[in-house]
């Protein structure tokens, strides 16, 4: 069965570092084709995919976003961690991280998300 | 990146009653496409991958078809589980950019 689970501040201040951190079981992270993504939803609005990582070590990010995303893996400890720097009241949002089984799946795998808001 | 929509973006309609989706890509994703359900505060879940393979578990009254740069999703006979908002997509290319999503409430 696979599981994965958000962890992180609930509240941060504007211009901090987000810390995000994917725990995960049921998969390895060292299996070929597998890779775990972070997607976000402000509240009340639409899906947006931020970052994935893949066994390999591929990592892809959102143009957009890129200059503040950081995604790392552990895979000793089934752990995908996302780093967001500078970040403001925009950033609020339901943050998820989600599986995909091979490079060319979408993510079949959700956990069940993290609300963050950021406020001073 | 890839830009998607979808249409319409809310729509109501009463149990049993046959509902499509339209869900179109900036430029041509093959048939990279899929469909997510997602319920009030709960993660979005997949209902259908490479535009029309209905994902395990997933109830057989949903359908999805298209390629290119066109897409549907079809619930044939609504049920009250169904009322949701769905999304679509592309998994074509980086970004793996989603659809502004379609709400579906009771008429």
């Amino acid at each position: 069965q696979i599981t994965l689970k958000e962890s992180g501040p609930t509240l941060v201040k504007p211009t901090q570092t987000l810390t995000l951190t994917c725990t995960f079981s049921g998969f390895s992270l060292s299996t070929s084709g597998v890779g775990v993504g972070w997607i976000r939803q402000p509240p009340g609005k639409a899906l947006e995919w931020l970052a994935l990582i893949y066994w390999d070590d591929d990592k892809r990010y959102s143009p957009s976003l890129k200059s503040r995303l950081t995604i790392t893996k552990d895979t000793s400890k089934n752990q995908v961690v996302l780093t967001m720097t500078n970040m403001d009241p925009v950033d609020t949002a339901t943050y998820y991280c989600a599986q995909q089984t091979t490079v060319v799946t979408p993510f079949g795998y959700w956990g069940q998300g993290t609300l963050v808001t950021v406020s001073s | 990146a890839i830009r998607m929509t979808q249409s319409p973006s809310s729509l109501s309609a009463s149990t049993g009653d046959r509902v499509t989706i339209t869900c179109r890509a900036s430029q041509g994703i093959s048939s990279y496409l899929a469909w997510y359900q997602q319920k009030p505060g709960k993660a979005p879940k997949l209902l259908i991958y490479a535009a029309s393979t209905l994902q395990s578990g997933v109830p057989s009254r949903f359908s999805g078809s298209g390629s290119g740069t066109d897409f549907t999703l079809t619930i044939s006979c609504l049920q009250s589980e169904d009322f949701a908002t769905y999304y679509c997509q592309q998994y074509y290319s980086y970004p793996r950019t989603f659809g502004p999503g379609t709400k579906v409430d009771i008429k």
